[in-house]
């Protein structure tokens, strides 16, 4: 079975700065897919990032990107130019490609980012 | 926006008691899933639905819960007889396949508290 393991239970970034959440993940699968989701305190997943495992470039959607390590079973997210609304839990996900036994997400233990001003 | 909506927002019920949650999944989605978070604890997987049954569940999904689509648009999860346990975030999800690339998007949840 797969594992998500997120090791950063509080992380805290300056408004305007960068901040990078670690994720792990443990698979014998060669391919599958990673995604992040963020919880804000209405407690909404919101979808924030995902990368394809074949895809070696990383993914990026505007202020956030991944730094996708596939041998290392890594998978961090980055923020750049922190705002007030980032400030969120953070979740780190993995699916596997398999149509009938995959379809599940499997969820880290989230990483609650503070952003100060 | 198209949007995964759940209702009711908060349930509160006495212990044995049985709870529907209700979700409305995006109008073009053909899998739906539900998943639960206990306060302070990771988001779980409970169960995935296509094409009127069951494609998946987790080991958490016993006998007291089941799923339904009772019509074209609503999805829902009942807990036959609630424990103080079920207490949780129930989030339902849809997707347009159930293939891995296909992002599952989450409604708002359902906050229940059992007494």
């Amino acid at each position: 079975a797969q594992t998500v393991t997120q090791s950063q239970p509080e992380m805290s970034v300056q408004e305007a700065e960068t901040v990078t959440l670690s994720c792990t993940y443990d698979t014998s699968e060669s391919d599958y897919y990673l995604f992040w989701y963020k919880q804000p305190p209405s407690r909404q997943m919101i979808l924030v990032i995902r990368q394809e495992a074949y895809k070696q470039q990383n993914a990026t959607e505007n202020r956030f990107s991944v730094n996708f390590q596939k041998a290392a079973k890594s998978f961090s997210l980055k923020i750049s130019d922190s705002q007030l609304g980032d400030a969120a839990m953070y979740f780190c996900a993995y699916r596997s490609p398999q149509e009938t036994s995959g379809s599940r997400l499997t969820f880290g233990e989230g990483t609650q980012l503070t952003v100060n001003p | 926006e198209p949007e995964v909506t759940q209702t009711p927002s908060h349930q509160v019920t006495q212990m044995g008691q049985e709870v529907i949650l209700r979700c409305v999944p995006i109008s073009n989605h053909l899998y739906f899933y539900w998943y639960r978070q206990i306060l302070g604890q990771k988001v779980e997987f409970l169960v995935s639905f296509y094409n009127n049954e069951i494609s998946e569940k987790s080991e958490i999904f016993d006998d007291q819960f089941s799923v339904e689509r009772p019509d074209g648009s609503n999805f829902t999860l009942k807990i036959r007889s609630t424990k103080l346990e079920d207490s949780a975030m129930y989030f339902c999800a849809s997707s347009t396949s159930s293939g891995g690339g296909k992002t599952q998007y989450f409604g708002p949840g359902t906050r229940l508290l059992v007494l």
